[in-house]
């Protein structure tokens, strides 16, 4: 099956530094790309849609300027948390659409981030 | 997007088969049905998808009926390993593909 994956798993920052982490498809070309946060115990927050050559469209509420996103290539979506904060600690999912098989979003295995 | 509905949690034993259902009562012409299952700290994981009738993968089965407005997973013979939560999206396919997560359904199996 498509194959997602996501670097680093896991970040630990000190509150203002900027954390990039990066979602790469595998084994498919992927045009759009999703960003999502999720906190304990709680659904996925569906952050951003990344896609390939353009600027990323933000759902109501994220700050664009604060999750930085770009999608240099059919293989690549990187978010940048910038000026991290304690309270932008989570678990960054993002997930790859495969146009080929059935229209599929597969997931990358999520990031942990840590603020200080 | 159409909304799902789909119970908080549910408890099954080793060996039994669970369905989880999900309503869906504004589901579109051209929308589709897709599941995901979700263990503590990973990605989801697709599971299986489908627009009517029945789907069978080598995981599960998927029921729709004919007027599409809900949608029964299907597991086999679950085990402990199978504890999770499970998700049910509607996608439109027309669109971006954006997927709007719901609650879920927490499946708790016994020993």
């Amino acid at each position: 099956g498509a194959v997602v994956s996501q670097h680093p798993s896991r970040v630990i920052c000190k509150s203002g530094t900027s954390v990039k982490i990066e979602c790469r498809s595998l084994d498919f070309q992927a045009t759009t790309m999703f960003w999502y946060r999720q906190f304990p115990k709680k659904s996925l927050m569906l952050m951003a849609t990344s896609n390939e050559g353009s600027k990323a469209t933000y759902e109501q509420g994220v700050e664009k300027d604060k999750f930085l996103i770009n999608h240099a290539s059919l293989t690549l979506s990187t978010l940048t948390v910038t000026s991290a904060h304690p309270e932008d600690s989570s678990f960054y999912i993002c997930s790859a659409r495969d146009l080929q098989i059935g229209d599929t979003q597969y997931f990358g295995p999520g990031t942990r981030l840590t603020v200080l | 997007l159409a909304k799902t509905t789909q119970p908080i949690s549910m408890d099954s034993y080793e060996g039994q088969e669970v369905n989880i259902t999900c309503s869906h009562n504004n589901i579109a012409t051209n929308d589709y049905i897709t599941w995901y299952q979700q263990f503590p700290s990973q990605g989801p994981r697709f599971i299986i998808q489908g627009y009517k009738t029945k789907v069978t993968n080598e995981v599960a089965s998927l029921f729709i009926p004919a007027d599409r407005k809900s949608s029964t997973l299907s597991l086999p013979r679950v085990s402990l390993s199978d504890t999770a939560v499970y998700y049910c999206l509607v996608v439109v396919s027309s669109n971006t593909g954006k997927l709007i997560f719901g609650q879920g359904t927490t499946l708790q199996v016994k020993p």
